[in-house]
């Protein structure tokens, strides 16, 4: 079975500063994708970015980019010039290649970011 | 254009009582699904909607039913309500299913069980 773990509960970061969140998965799957989400307090699901496990380029959206690790399994998400509007619950996820019950989000429980000004 | 909407926003249910989650997409997504969130957890899939008529489980379906007889609404059903379906529940739609189809999720219904 596949598991997504956050191993940092909370964490906290300067407005205008860098933050790097971490996120390691267990599969035996080679062809698998891996999401970052954001919840803030309005409870609103957004998704933030998303990583292809067969590209080799990490992906980047704006001032959200990625650390892709695949030998590691490793995911972190780097957020770049932190915005108090970042404050939020990000969810790391996992979904293999779509099929059965195998197209379904798994997700960790969380990292709570706090952007303080 | 509102996404995906949830009826109601909060209820509190007795043990033993029944109610209906309301969920509501006008994006014509064929996809829809049912996640709950526990405190300190991430989502769990509870039931999912491949279209009109069909619909399959999720890791944590028990306790829950569901029907999809329009593209639009997707319900969720609790019979006989425990403190342990305590969560906040998230609808969720996509055109087709896979990773390149982004979910779509509405606000959440908080429910709690007392």
């Amino acid at each position: 079975a596949q598991t997504v773990t956050q191993s940092q509960p909370e964490m906290s970061v300067q407005e205008a500063e860098t933050v790097t969140l971490s996120c390691t998965y267990d599969t035996s799957e080679n062809n698998y994708y891996l999401f970052w989400y954001k919840q803030p307090p309005s409870r609103q699901m957004i998704l933030v970015i998303r990583q292809e496990a067969y590209k080799q380029q990490n992906a980047t959206e704006n001032r959200f980019s990625v650390n892709f690790q695949k030998a590691a399994k490793s995911f972190s998400l780097k957020i770049s010039d932190s915005q108090l509007g970042d404050t939020a619950m990000y969810f790391c996820a996992f979904m293999t290649h779509p099929g059965g019950s195998q197209g379904n989000l798994i997700f960790g429980k969380g990292t709570k970011l706090s952007v303080k000004p | 254009n509102a996404g995906v909407t949830q009826t109601p926003k909060f209820r509190i249910l007795k043990i033993g009582q029944s109610m209906t989650l309301q969920c509501t997409q006008d994006m014509n997504h064929n996809y829809m699904y049912w996640y709950r969130q526990d405190p300190g957890m991430g989502l769990k899939l509870i039931y999912y909607s491949v279209g009109a008529g069909i619909t399959d489980k999720g890791e944590v379906p028990n306790g829950y039913n569901v029907s999809r007889s329009t593209t639009e609404d997707f319900p969720l059903r609790l019979e006989l309500a425990a403190p342990s379906q305590t969560s906040v529940y998230f609808c969720a739609s996509s055109y087709l299913r896979g990773p390149t189809y982004e979910q779509y999720f509405g606000p959440g219904t908080r429910l709690t069980v007392t």
